[in-house]
């Protein structure tokens, strides 16, 4: 069974331009999450998504934050304009029910000079 | 908020037993996780809690006191592989993880 994918592995961009990253959950978990870690801190919460609606988003940061799961399937993370302080690894994880363990992609780095 | 504290880093030898200890202050959560991450991978799901007490999964062993606020990692019979960073996690009702901010291990031959 394929575990969680993301896309890309590594981005590096400039202040002010977009990102936009791709998460595949494991095929059939209905719940889909996105974190991230910041240097140096600890990996935080951002969003749930159970299938396509978003469950919870109180961790997102800010409006430049942007979370879709169109399809209840993969999901994308856009940042617009990105800053400095958005430069961290971004992962993603799915859980077939919500009380389930989770299971975590590999990440995506990102860095913004 | 949710403070979760964990030790920075430990090192132990091949073959010993180590145990890592996660303390929380939280009021309600649904179970504790503990994750196993090295350098540039994905967070692998080790074990978790739900209820007080022991799991034992293989060489790796989960303890939990919700009266006490502790939970703690037990990994036997150490090997190099074991080396890597492990974090707990909270994980709320409704299932949005809190991480603690890990505890690197280096495991020496």
């Amino acid at each position: 069974e394929a575990g969680v994918t993301q896309f890309p592995s590594h981005s590096v961009i400039e202040k002010g331009q977009t990102v936009t990253l791709r998460c595949d959950p494991i095929s059939g978990h209905d719940n889909l999450y996105w974190y991230r870690r910041v240097m140096g801190k600890e990996i935080k919460f951002l969003l749930h998504f159970v299938k396509e609606s978003k469950q919870d988003e109180s961790g997102m940061p800010n409006n430049r934050f942007l979370a879709e799961r169109t399809g209840g399937t993969y999901s994308t993370l856009k940042v617009q304009p990105a800053e400095l302080e958005d430069s961290g690894v971004y992962f993603c994880a799915s859980s077939p029910g919500i009380e389930e363990t989770q299971y975590f992609g590999p990440g995506t780095r990102l860095l913004v000079l | 908020g949710q403070n979760i504290d964990q030790p920075t880093e430990m090192t132990a030898t091949e073959g010993a037993i180590v145990q890592i200890n996660c303390t929380y202050q939280t009021s309600g959560f649904n179970g504790l996780f503990w994750y196993q991450q090295h350098a540039g991978e994905a967070p692998t799901f080790l074990s978790y809690n739900v209820l007080d007490g022991l799991e034992e999964k293989g060489r790796f062993s989960s303890f939990l006191s919700r009266s006490k606020g502790y939970s703690y990692l037990l990994l036997k019979e150490l090997q190099m592989k074991d080396s890597a960073s492990y974090l707990c996690a909270v994980g709320n009702y409704g299932q949005n993880f809190v991480f603690g901010p890990g505890t690197r291990l280096s495991v020496l031959p």
